[in-house]
C-alpha cells in the first residue's frame, strides 16, 4: 500500500513570495490534514478535511494561508506571501474517516524563507 | 498555551535498558492520548496509544502508562534497542473533536 506523498520535499524561497505544496493521501483515505512542524516544536494542526469540506482550520494563518481539496483526493496547501517565520516542515496525513490514532504522515516538506 | 509538555528534550539510555519518556497534560477534557515516534526527514509514526478509562497499555516493548489525577502519562520501551533511536511525541485529543495537540518532542537515543 502506498503511503502519503507529499511534493516537493524541500523548498527555499525569499520572503514575500508565494509556495505551494502537494500531497497525495492514502487511497481511500476520507480525512486529510495538514500540519505545521517549526523547529523544536510538535505538529501544529493547521486545516482538517473530511472528503473536499473543511472541518477544522481554526489556526491557519488565513490572511496568508490557504488550502483546498477539490475533488476529496489530493490537496494543496499554499502560502502567499511567506513570511520569515513561516520556515518550518510541512507534514500531510490522511486517515480512513477522522480517526486520530491512525494519521498516517507523509515525508513532509521543508520550507526555508529567506 | 502548551497543552501537551514534554519537559525533557533529550534522553539517552543505555541499550538493553529501560526508556521513559514522561508527558503532561493541562487539558481535563483531553480522553485519548497517543505517542509516535519519528525519524529524521520521515513523517511521525503511531506507535501505541492510551483512552482515559485504562491506566495502562502495552504492546510489545512498549508499554503507556497514564496516571489521570496527576495528568501525566509516560512510554516505558523495555529492553531498549539502537533502533529505537527518534524523536518521541506525546498527542492528546478531547472526546468528540478529532484534531491531535502534540508536545514538544523528545529526542531518545540509544548507547550501544
Amino acid at each position: 500500500e502506498a503511503g502519503v506523498a507529499q511534493s516537493p520535499r524541500y523548498k527555499i524561497i525569499e520572503k514575500r513570495q508565494s509556495v505551494a505544496f502537494w500531497c497525495n493521501p492514502i487511497s481511500g483515505h476520507a480525512t486529510l490534514y495538514w500540519y505545521q512542524q517549526i523547529l523544536g516544536q510538535g505538529p501544529k494542526l493547521l486545516i482538517q478535511f473530511q472528503n473536499n469540506g473543511v472541518v477544522d482550520d481554526s489556526q491557519l494563518p488565513k490572511d496568508r494561508f490557504s488550502a483546498e481539496r477539490l475533488k476529496g483526493v489530493d490537496s494543496t496547501l499554499k502560502i502567499q506571501p511567506a513570511k520569515l517565520e513561516d520556515s518550518a516542515v510541512y507534514l500531510c496525513a490522511s486517515s480512513i474517516s477522522g480517526n486520530s490514532e491512525t494519521q498516517y504522515f507523509g515525508p513532509g516538506t521543508r520550507l526555508l524563507v529567506l | 498555551d502548551q497543552q501537551v509538555k514534554q519537559n525533557s528534550p533529550s534522553l539517552s539510555v543505555q541499550e538493553g535498558r529501560i526508556s521513559i519518556l514522561n508527558c503532561d497534560y493541562t487539558n481535563s477534557m483531553f480522553d485519548y492520548f497517543l505517542w509516535y515516534k519519528k525519524y529524521p526527514a520521515e513523517g511521525p509514526t503511531f506507535l501505541i496509544s492510551i483512552s482515559s478509562i485504562k491506566d495502562k497499555n502495552e504492546d510489545g516493548r512498549f508499554t503507556v502508562f497514564l496516571n489521570k489525577s496527576a495528568k501525566h502519562l509516560s512510554l516505558h520501551i523495555v529492553p531498549s534497542q539502537p533502533g529505537d533511536s527518534a524523536v518521541y511525541f506525546c498527542a492528546a485529543k478531547d472526546f468528540g473533536n478529532e484534531k491531535l495537540t502534540f508536545g514538544t518532542g523528545t529526542r531518545l537515543t540509544i548507547i550501544p
